[in-house]
């Protein structure tokens, strides 16, 4: 198994542009997560999807942020526009489904830039 | 509502000797319990996790944790650190009950001496 995939492994953009980061989830994995690490605040769950639905997005700092997973096997979360306090390190991570004991497996995360 | 303490930002210890990572939590019911690891410019990797049972649970590179309930403790340990061991640990928390997302602490690092 390849594991949770995530691209680009580094992005660095100017202010006010728009970013898409990518996931791909590890196969027959039900829970979607993407969380936001910074040395700040620590990680910070931004949104999760159950079954490719938006369970809950109350973690999304702002508009600004947007997150879609067309199918179970790919989900993007979108910047637009992008601000210097967006930079920090992006993780998607897949759990299956069924009782709260399954783990969760992380990607090698996405590092962002906003200059 | 559910959280998780980690009472140490940094734990230094020398090769050989035994470590301990503190971990405290609070739910409402019954916990999971989980241990992450994070090495440099890496994702989260699990390590181990306390779902029922024998309070000491066993898990990946020889670590071990034991859930302590009436201390809501659930401390990471290992009976003899590798310099390799240095990394960002996480504890994490979840109810028992019905799905919630995982709770993590703030993390700890480690750091192992030669």
């Amino acid at each position: 198994d390849a594991g949770v995939i995530q691209s680009p492994r580094h992005e660095v953009t100017e202010m006010g542009q728009e970013v898409t980061l990518r996931c791909k989830p590890i196969s027959g994995h039900d829970y979607l997560f993407w969380y936001r690490q910074t040395m700040m605040r620590g990680l910070e769950l931004l949104i999760y999807f159950n079954n490719n639905v938006p369970i809950d997005d109350s973690g999304m700092p702002e508009d600004r942020f947007s997150a879609k997973m067309p199918n179970a096997s790919f989900s993007t979360l979108k910047i637009q526009p992008s601000e210097p306090r967006d930079s920090a390190v992006y993780f998607c991570a897949s759990s299956l489904k069924g009782t709260g004991a399954s783990p969760l497996h992380f990607g090698n995360g996405t590092r962002l830039t906003v200059t | 509502a559910q959280s998780v303490a980690q009472p140490e930002d940094q734990v230094n210890v020398a090769e050989g000797n035994p470590l301990t990572v503190k971990c405290t939590y609070s739910v409402s019911g019954n916990p999971y319990l989980f241990w992450y690891v994070q090495y440099p410019n890496r994702g989260l990797q699990f390590l181990l996790k306390y779902i029922t049972g024998d309070n000491l649970v066993k898990g990946s590179y020889g670590f071990e944790a034991e859930f302590n309930k009436s201390q809501t403790s659930f401390h990471l340990k290992k009976p003899s650190a590798l310099v390799s061991d240095s990394a960002l640990y996480f504890c994490a928390v979840r109810e028992d009950s019905g799905y919630s997302t995982l709770t993590f602490g703030k993390g700890t690092m480690l750091l192992v001496s030669p």
